[in-house]
């Protein structure tokens, strides 16, 4: 079964770039949108964004003007850059599998990134 | 975007009873309702899609239900293992958005 496993550093800088993997393991990337969510300390999820195995992405507004999301699928994986971050961005970030009706049948464990100087 | 609510926040309960949460839309989306669990440290879990069809391989004590802006999931019969937080999302448009959660508790 399709596993997902979140990668990247636990600690940026204010202002700098936060960049993340989500390496796919046990099935392919096609055919399928892939979702980026995070959680910030005692705060809700809140939905990054996708991009589904074409290339095509749809980001939260909220979030648009900073945010990257690709995919490699010769490696089987999917990236997030998240530009000029603040403490704001300090959370769990997720990666997700989703279908066609976008229900997430598969998470990873998250990654915690922090953002402090 | 569609703000999704949830009631209660948390609740405590016994292993054998039966559990309700509660989770409601700002506006319709129809039956395009999905509900997670989430422990600790561990990759949150699919448990219904589409409001009330059971995610494979979870047990059948997990059922949704309701359409437009009010669902339900219930547990028939609370287990150990279920004690952990459950939230549900909308996808019936983007920005996906998530409900707060409801902590369940071992009372």
């Amino acid at each position: 079964q399709v596993q997902l496993q979140e990668s990247g550093p636990g600690l940026v800088k204010p202002s700098e770039t936060l960049s993340l993997t989500c390496s796919v393991s046990g099935g392919s990337i096609s055919s399928y949108y892939w979702s980026w969510i995070r959680q910030p300390p005692g705060k809700g999820l809140e939905w990054i964004g996708y991009i589904y195995s074409s290339g095509t992405t749809n980001y939260n507004p909220s979030l648009k003007s900073r945010v990257t999301i690709s995919v490699d699928t010769s490696k089987n994986q999917v990236s997030l850059k998240v530009s000029s971050v603040t403490a704001a961005d300090t959370a769990v970030y997720y990666c997700a599998k989703a279908g066609d009706y976008y229900y997430m049948d598969v998470w990873g464990k998250g990654t915690t990134v922090t953002v402090s100087s | 975007d569609i703000q999704m609510t949830q009631s209660p926040s948390s609740l405590s309960a016994s292993v054998g009873d039966r559990v309700a949460i509660t989770c409601r839309a700002s506006q319709s989306i129809s039956t395009y309702l999905n509900w997670y669990q989430h422990k600790p440290g561990k990759a949150p879990k699919l448990l219904i899609y589409a409001a009330s069809s059971l995610q494979s391989g979870v047990p059948s004590r997990f059922s949704g239900s309701g359409s437009g802006t009010d669902f339900t999931l219930t547990i028939s019969s609370l287990q150990p293992e279920d004690f952990a937080a459950y939230f549900c999302q909308q996808s019936y448009s983007t920005p996906f958005t998530f409900g707060p959660g409801t902590t369940v508790d071992i009372k």
